[in-house]
């Protein structure tokens, strides 16, 4: 069965540092991996998606398949970054299942 | 557009009684997910729907927990009895034909609370 873990429940960072949330998975197939945030009193939606390969609100995600690990990256926080964020992986071959890890809160302080 | 729409928002209940949440999904969404999220924990999938049919029900709790989606459209998830432990936030999602599995569109949640 897949996992995907999430090892920091909360991050604090200030605002203008860098922000690395990191995120593991196992699963033994061709995973699809995604970045779902969720703002104060917003629902949780969609960031980006591996497969796209693109740096949505300047956050990127590489897949690393050799350590199973889907990391998302900003530069420099800001501080409208403060959220919720969970990584999720799709497998189509595991009956098409959305797994998400546990998440971690983002806080950027002034 | 209009998003995924959830109602109630809150519910407060006594253990043991009935409680029901229901789903609208995005337009021409044909795929329709219920989730349970706990307190501190990220979503977990109960059951998923390909227009009118559940097509993955295995982490649904069939003892107390049933949902249907008549005519394949709006939908709707059932608890009877409520226990403490069902106290959580319940996630409606949606997605369209032809997109990958893992892009989803999420309701503001039902909030329940089991005293």
């Amino acid at each position: 069965a897949q996992r995907v873990t999430q090892p920091e429940k909360l991050l604090s960072v200030f605002k203008g540092a860098p922000v690395e949330l990191k995120c593991n998975y196992s699963y033994s197939g061709s995973p699809e991996l995604f970045w779902y945030v969720q703002y104060s009193r917003q629902r949780l939606q969609l960031l980006l998606r591996h497969i796209s390969r693109e740096s949505i609100k300047g956050f990127t995600a590489d897949l690393n398949k050799g350590e199973t690990s889907f990391h998302l990256k900003k530069p420099f926080a800001q501080e409208e970054d403060s959220a919720m964020y969970y990584c999720a992986l799709y497998a189509q071959a595991a009956g098409n299942k959305l797994t998400f890890g546990g998440g971690t809160r983002v806080l950027v302080k002034p | 557009e209009a998003g995924v729409v959830q109602s109630p928002r809150y519910k407060i209940i006594e253990k043991k009684q009935p409680v029901a949440f229901w789903c609208n999904p995005i337009s021409g969404h044909n795929t329709l997910y219920w989730y349970l999220q706990n307190l501190g924990q990220g979503p977990e999938l109960l059951i998923r729907y390909e227009n009118e049919e559940a097509v993955d029900d295995s982490q649904l709790p069939k003892d107390r927990f049933s949902a249907e989606r008549l005519k394949g459209v709006d939908s709707t998830l059932k608890i009877q009895p409520a226990e403490l432990g069902d106290s959580a936030v319940y996630l409606c999602a949606s997605s369209p034909a032809g997109t990958t599995g893992g892009e989803l569109f999420f309701g503001e949640g039902s909030r329940l609370t089991v005293l």
